[in-house]
C-alpha cells in the first residue's frame, strides 16, 4: 500500500528565507508524486508533479521539488518565501492506473513572518 | 472559465439526518473524484466516476455513503443517518480524463458539521 508522510505539521519562516517542506513516501511501484497548495476556503491547487524523467521538477510560484528514489523523498523548496506563500501544503502519491486517485499526506501549514 | 463548484458550501446537520452534497465539474471533464478531509488531515479518497460509471468506491467508509453521477456531469454525494464522525470537508475534483496525465481540479469543498 502507498502512503505519504509529511514531516512537520507547522513550518514557520521569515519573509525572504528558504522554504523547505518535507515529504517521504512509501510505494511498491514507481510513484507519481504531487504537491498541492490549499488557501483558506479554497480548493487544492496543483503546484507541481513528478511522473517520470527529470528528478528536479519546477512548479508554479517559484516552487520546485526533487524526487530522490534512494531516500524515498520528494521535498518541496522555494529559495525566498513571500507573505502570499502562507497556506496549507499537501504532498500526494498515486500508483497510476486508470483512475489516478491520490493519497495525501496530513499537510504542512506554512507561516511566513514579516 | 468556470471551475469546479460545490454546494452547499456549509451544511449543518443533526445526527441521524440525511444530507446531499452537490458537485458541478468542469464542463467536458470525464473523470470525477470525491475526497473527504477531516479537520487537520489530508484529503482521503472516497470514490471515482468515469462519465456516469462509478469505477471505484473503495474509499466509501460505510454503506451510509452513496454517490451518483447519472448523466455523467453533476454528481451528488449522499450520506444517510449522519454521525458525528462524518463531520469533515467533502472535496470534489474533476479531470479531463482518468489517469495521471490529466490534472485534477478541485472545488472549494462542502464543510459538513454534524451536531
Amino acid at each position: 500500500a502507498q502512503s505519504v508522510t509529511q514531516l512537520g505539521s507547522h513550518v514557520s519562516v521569515s519573509e525572504g528565507a528558504l522554504v523547505l517542506l518535507r515529504c517521504n513516501y512509501s510505494s511498491s511501484v514507481p510513484p507519481y508524486l504531487f504537491w498541492y497548495v490549499q488557501y483558506p476556503n479554497q480548493g487544492l491547487q496543483l503546484l507541481l508533479k513528478y511522473t517520470t524523467g527529470a528528478t528536479l521538477v519546477k512548479g508554479i510560484n517559484g516552487f520546485e521539488a526533487e524526487f530522490k528514489k534512494s531516500e524515498t523523498s520528494f521535498h518541496l523548496t522555494k529559495p525566498s518565501a513571500h507573505m502570499s506563500d502562507a497556506a496549507e501544503y499537501f504532498c500526494a502519491v498515486s500508483e497510476g492506473g486508470n483512475t489516478g486517485k491520490l493519497i495525501f499526506g496530513q499537510g504542512t501549514t506554512l507561516q511566513v513572518k514579516p | 472559465g468556470a471551475g469546479v463548484s460545490q454546494s452547499p458550501r456549509y451544511k449543518v446537520a443533526k445526527r441521524g439526518q440525511d444530507v446531499a452534497l452537490r458537485c458541478d465539474p468542469i464542463s467536458g471533464h470525464v473523470s470525477l473524484f470525491w475526497y473527504q478531509q477531516a479537520l487537520g488531515q489530508g484529503p482521503e479518497f472516497l470514490t471515482y466516476f468515469q462519465n456516469e460509471a462509478q469505477l471505484d468506491k473503495s474509499g466509501l467508509p460505510s454503506d451510509r455513503f452513496f454517490a451518483e453521477r447519472p448523466e455523467g456531469s453533476v454528481s451528488t454525494l449522499k450520506i444517510q443517518r449522519t454521525q458525528q464522525e462524518d463531520s469533515a470537508v467533502y472535496l470534489c475534483a474533476s479531470s479531463l480524463r482518468g489517469g495521471l496525465s490529466y490534472e485534477q481540479y478541485f472545488g472549494p469543498g462542502t464543510r459538513l458539521t454534524v451536531t
